[in-house]
């Protein structure tokens, strides 16, 4: 059964900090790979994803992350968070012919002002 | 565009009894997933349904199931509550099946169920 781990459950920064948040899946086919974010009383956005093509992926307000095939990974990073980036982060992945989104267990991340 | 709307926004129920909710997706979007939130579990697919088929389904019991309408719009039951069903329900929507390839994912607010 395919996983994704996430490996920080709570994260905590100051302003002005880098953010680097890691996701593995175990999975070793074609896999399509999403962060989404969830905002203090708000739904699930997506953040960026991941299709085909350029490994480097730039989202929205700042974000990043980078797929690399060999080590099954796709982490997260912003160079400089803002206290409005306080969330909940979630990496998830799907696979072809596969019809579900597995999710990890979500990183809290507390930007102190 | 509308965003994906679900109702109710906020319910209470008590064990034994049965619940259905609702989810409409964005326009044009054949795709409906449902997703069970907890604090323990963390967000666990329940199942997807594409042009009225069901497409997969999670590892929930056979108390959890679903349809979806000729208009896309998607209902989800969960008859004989119990305690642990306890949640917050998201639904998404996307143009494709999850199968397919850029099958990205637009989630609505979820209705949280509270069963006593």
């Amino acid at each position: 059964a395919q996983s994704v781990s996430q490996h920080n459950h709570h994260v905590i920064l100051s302003e002005a900090a880098s953010l680097e948040l890691g996701c593995n899946y175990s999975y070793g086919g074609t896999v399509n790979l999403f962060w989404y974010v969830q905002y203090p009383g708000q739904h699930l956005q997506l953040l960026l994803k991941y299709f085909s093509g350029d490994p480097l992926v730039k989202g929205i307000k700042g974000f990043e992350a980078e797929f690399i095939k060999s080590k099954f990974s796709f982490n997260l990073r912003k160079p400089s968070v803002q206290w409005s980036d306080t969330a909940e982060y979630f990496c998830a992945v799907s696979r072809s012919n596969d019809y579900k989104l597995s999710f990890g267990a979500g990183t809290t991340v507390t930007v102190r002002a | 565009k509308a965003g994906v709307t679900q109702t109710p926004r906020y319910l209470i129920k008590t064990r034994g009894q049965q619940v259905t909710l609702s989810c409409s997706p964005i326009s044009g979007h054949r795709s409906v997933s449902w997703y069970q939130q907890t604090p323990g579990q963390g967000l666990q697919f329940l199942f997807e349904y594409f042009s009225e088929t069901q497409r997969n389904k999670g590892n929930f019991p056979g108390r959890f199931s679903g349809r979806q309408f000729s208009n896309s719009r998607s209902e989800m039951n969960v008859s004989t509550l119990e305690l642990g069903d306890s949640a917050l329900y998201l639904c998404a929507s996307s143009l494709f099946t999850l199968a397919g390839p850029n099958n990205e994912q637009f989630f609505g607010p979820g209705t949280r169920l509270t069963v006593l």
